[in-house]
């Protein structure tokens, strides 16, 4: 069975400090990883996506990569409007479908001024 | 552009009834999948529709069923309603063969 756990729960910055998030899987053939930003009431928004090791994504103060086993987050020089919760998320390889996102808990980032 | 809308936004039921939620796709998007989102979790995959019919399913009770229609819109039906079906109930689209969701949302049940 598909896993992913996200590490810290919970991360408060302060603006400008930098810091990352942390996402282990467990999958049996990786078909891609995803990180989507969660504001609250609100549905999951994408941000990359992350198809094998080695592999880096930026969009301006954020970073992925992706390791075999996990995935970091990096958030440069942080602002409030950085303040959501993060969510990771894979899919199998061996699934017949493309949407079936494993989800982890997600990681709640405040920045704080 | 038009993105993904749902419907009810909010709603409350008792245990036992049954509760039909609605999607609107993005356009040009013929893939629509649905997930249920409890309170600090992340989101749990029910079922994905492409074009009208079931592709690949959650570990979810048949009694959480669903429908694609022509236009690519949908709705997920669930019967007889338990209290831990509370929760916020998320449609995203896409095109075909790929994990990038673009998510509505939200409808938040709340079953008493």
């Amino acid at each position: 069975e598909d896993q992913v756990t996200q590490s810290p729960e919970a991360l408060r910055l302060q603006e400008g400090e930098s810091s990352s998030l942390n996402c282990s899987y467990t999958v049996s053939g990786l078909r891609g990883l995803f990180w989507y930003r969660q504001d609250p009431g609100k549905g999951p928004e994408f941000l990359f996506t992350l198809y094998s090791a080695g592999e880096e994504k930026e969009k301006e103060r954020l970073k992925a990569t992706l390791t075999k086993k996990e995935s970091f987050l990096h958030i440069t020089a942080p602002k409030p409007e950085d303040s959501a919760t993060y969510l990771c998320a894979v899919v199998n390889a061996g699934g017949t479908s493309y949407g079936k996102l494993t989800f982890g808990q997600g990681t709640i980032l405040t920045v704080h001024p | 552009e038009t993105g993904v809308t749902q419907s009810p936004t909010h709603l409350i039921k008792t245990r036992g009834q049954q509760v039909t939620l609605r999607c609107s796709s993005q356009s040009g998007h013929n893939t629509v999948s649905w997930y249920q989102q409890a309170l600090g979790q992340g989101p749990q995959f029910i079922f994905q529709y492409y074009r009208e019919e079931e592709n690949g399913r959650g570990n979810f009770p048949p009694r959480f069923s669903g429908l694609q229609f022509p236009n690519y819109s949908s709705e997920l039906n669930v019967n007889a309603l338990e209290l831990d079906d509370s929760a916020l109930y998320l449609c995203a689209s896409s095109l075909p063969r790929t994990g990038e969701l673009f998510f509505g949302e939200g409808s938040r049940l709340t079953v008493l």
